[in-house]
């Protein structure tokens, strides 16, 4: 199972929005709404921050959302606050009954 | 509220086997599956498998069927993963994590590393 696509790297100001994208196929991420999405601040544990394509768990700011169209699934953190400056992955259950990450996206807030 | 609690940093010789355990607390264990999931340093996240939590049905990432064992013990809502056949390339944190379609809760992480 290959990983799902990400961009290595974003980088943009504070107060601006980002969109990061997941890309898979129609075997994990275009088959299925479990897709979801994860934060890790360095040397901490990965926090979930939507779940099922587009839920938030309790507690996790409004500023981050997520959606997905065809193959590929995206998370987008508005009003970006310097706390937001951290590494991001996808996920996604696949047809196998596995489950695929994408390769991380660092995020940072200049 | 709920905890994940691993064991220890571990340092192994090539060959060797490793078995962590992630100690669950503060939800019913029996209700969900523990994942598996690695870091290597630097890289990013490696998903390994899942175990069932009450009946040990499990999957493995195809990487890892040969050589890995994830089970749980339900008297002390403690789950395991033993990887046997250890190479440098196995040094990373391993992690465990509440759920399969996603990880609502993780451990802090068990240190491996590899060398001789």
């Amino acid at each position: 199972q290959s990983a799902l696509t990400q961009p290595a790297s974003i980088s943009a100001s504070p107060g601006q929005s980002i969109t990061i994208s997941c890309t898979g196929t129609s075997s994990d991420v275009g088959g299925y709404n479990y897709v979801s999405w994860y934060q890790q601040h360095p040397g901490k544990a990965p926090k979930l921050i939507i779940f099922a394509v587009g839920d938030r768990p309790s507690g996790v700011s409004h500023r981050f959302s997520g959606s997905k169209s065809g193959n590929t699934a995206s998370l987008t953190i508005s009003g970006l606050q310097p706390e937001d400056e951290a590494d991001y992955y996808c996920s996604s259950y696949t047809t196998n009954t596995t489950v695929v990450f994408g390769g991380g996206t660092k995020l940072t807030v200049l | 509220q709920v905890q994940l609690v691993q064991s220890g940093a571990e340092v192994k010789k090539p060959g060797a086997s490793v078995k962590v355990s992630c100690k669950a607390s503060g939800y019913s264990f029996n209700n969900y599956y523990i994942t598996w999931v690695r870091q290597a340093p630097g890289q990013g996240l490696e998903w390994m498998g899942w175990i069932r939590s009450y009946n040990g049905d499990k999957k493995y990432a195809q990487k890892f069927q040969d050589r890995v064992t994830m089970t749980t013990d339900t008297s002390t809502t403690t789950a395991y993963m033993e990887l046997l056949s250890l190479t440098s390339d196995d040094t990373a944190v391993y992690s465990c994590a509440r759920g399969l379609n996603w990880l609502d809760s993780w451990g802090q992480g068990t240190l491996v590393t590899v060398s001789s």
